[in-house]
């Protein structure tokens, strides 16, 4: 089984609306972080939610994390087509330090239709 | 900043021929750095990891003599893909890191299509 894995596997909405997406994992973790990545591109650090916070902000962008549901959610509110991409969550679920390494979920198709 | 580059951005080889992928942090040091791959529609997988001036960590069912990595300075990694074969295409993302942070900064990526 897969750490790391978000639902929904892909999510079409307007502009102007709001796009959630959930993220669960199975272990313990140290952080969980949120990507995002364009069509063919590399990925774009959005986000990054310690294990001791529950909630945290960044522009249109909402967080939260639910350590004892192992499992997070991404909000993007008032949605933009400049928005459609490709959004990952990350689990940290080494011992930290230098030899950290991220685990990737399967990702969520985010289309945001003008 | 934390900007990182690939280089190339894409590849075309024939089979059985090596190609060589760079890696590096433009404007800060990476103690660590990190090789992905992607197929089509599907999420990152590590392939590696390495550190500067160290052996790289390979996962679990990526061969090293076939994926060779080399992490010469805190700048510049790279990944050569031995012997390239057609099951080998795929999208390569290198991503660094710091010590002093638990953020992974990610290249553009490279195409590599072997024919």
């Amino acid at each position: 089984s897969q750490q790391g894995e978000e639902d929904p596997q892909a999510l079409s909405i307007q502009e102007g609306e709001n796009a959630t997406m959930n993220c669960s994992y199975k272990t313990s973790i140290n952080n969980l972080q949120w990507y995002r990545q364009n069509s063919g591109r590399g990925l774009v650090h959005l986000i990054l939610i310690r294990s001791n916070e529950r909630e945290k902000h960044s522009g249109r962008l909402r967080v939260t994390l639910d350590t004892s549901k192992k499992s997070s959610s991404l909000l993007i509110t008032a949605s933009r087509a400049a928005d459609t991409a490709s959004y990952f969550c990350a689990t940290d679920a080494s011992g930290g330090g230098s030899n950290y390494k991220l685990t990737f979920g399967k990702g969520t198709l985010l289309t945001v239709n003008p | 900043g934390a900007v990182v580059s690939q280089h190339p951005s894409w590849v075309i080889c024939k089979s059985g021929t090596s190609v060589k992928i760079e890696c590096r942090s433009l404007d800060f040091q990476a103690t660590t750095m990190f090789w992905y791959r992607q197929f089509p529609k599907q999420s990152l997988m590590l392939m590696a990891t390495s550190n500067e001036g160290s052996k790289a960590t390979y996962e679990q069912g990526v061969e090293k003599d076939k994926f060779l990595i080399n992490h010469a300075s805190l700048t510049l990694s790279t990944l050569t893909v031995t012997s390239a074969h057609p099951e080998d295409s795929s999208f390569y993302i290198c991503s660094c890191a710091t010590g002093s942070t638990d953020t992974q900064y990610f290249g553009p990526g490279t195409r590599l299509t072997v024919l």
